[in-house]
């Protein structure tokens, strides 16, 4: 256990809707970070947050966003879905402001599916 | 695009055998890391090496690192049923400022022990 918590573990969802999904970071974890990992495109980088703020930002959608609360949980919202974006989706986090060395720890996914 | 290119993309050995995995990047680095993924689940954090470092030990893991060639590889020695997973690299990137570096993963290598 990575003490990295996600929610839903699965979802389903229709063409066009919206989605969010949360994660808690460990505890004393200031970074939390997005990832997307699909079969064709792998695991992709999507966006970080350090305490409470935009930090780096990868190959995320503009029909995507986030943001990280005062207590440092976060959210990812997905809208206007499209079949492309069904994977799975992970939140990972860090106590550093930046990956570089340091360890990030993964929670174990969302699993989005998009009908 | 991917940083970091796994190879093979699978490997399948007999159980006690030794695996190795190779990961080549494209750019300069600070750190490189490797990280387990078994199906369906989140990563795990392996071992961490740094760019000044050639080669670490962790239990049944060894790393190296060649900086000259953009190449890392694994080792696992003593391969158990329990190691299949698939296996990524990650690094990230040299020069950018700190706390703006983001992890970026390699498309990974399948290893299945046969027991």
């Amino acid at each position: 256990d990575s003490g990295v918590t996600q929610t839903p573990k699965h979802l389903i969802t229709a063409t066009g809707q919206r989605v969010t999904l949360r994660c808690s970071p460990r505890s004393g974890d200031l970074s939390v970070y997005w990832y997307q990992q699909s079969l064709d495109q792998g695991l992709q980088f999507l966006i970080q947050y350090y305490n409470g703020e935009e930090r780096a930002k990868g190959n995320i959608l503009e029909r995507f966003s986030a943001q990280q609360f005062p207590d440092l949980h976060s959210e990812l919202n997905l809208s206007s879905l499209e079949l492309g974006d069904s994977a799975l989706y992970f939140c990972a986090s860090s106590v550093a402001a930046g990956s570089s060395g340091n360890t990030i720890y993964f929670g174990e996914g969302s699993w989005l599916t998009v009908v | 695009s991917q940083q970091g290119e796994e190879d093979p993309q699978a490997l399948s050995i007999q159980e006690g055998e030794n695996a190795t995995m190779n990961c080549s990047y494209k750019t300069s680095i600070n750190n490189l890391q490797w990280y387990r993924q078994n199906s369906g689940r989140g990563l795990v954090h392996l071992i961490l090496i740094r760019s000044n470092e050639r080669e670490k030990h962790s239990g049944r893991l060894r790393v190296t690192l060649d900086t000259s060639k953009k190449s890392s590889s694994l080792l696992i020695t003593a391969s158990r049923a329990a190691d299949t997973a698939s296996y990524f690299c990650a690094t990230d990137v040299k020069g950018l400022s700190f706390g703006n570096e983001k992890l970026t993963f390699g498309t990974g290598t399948r290893l299945t022990i046969i027991p």
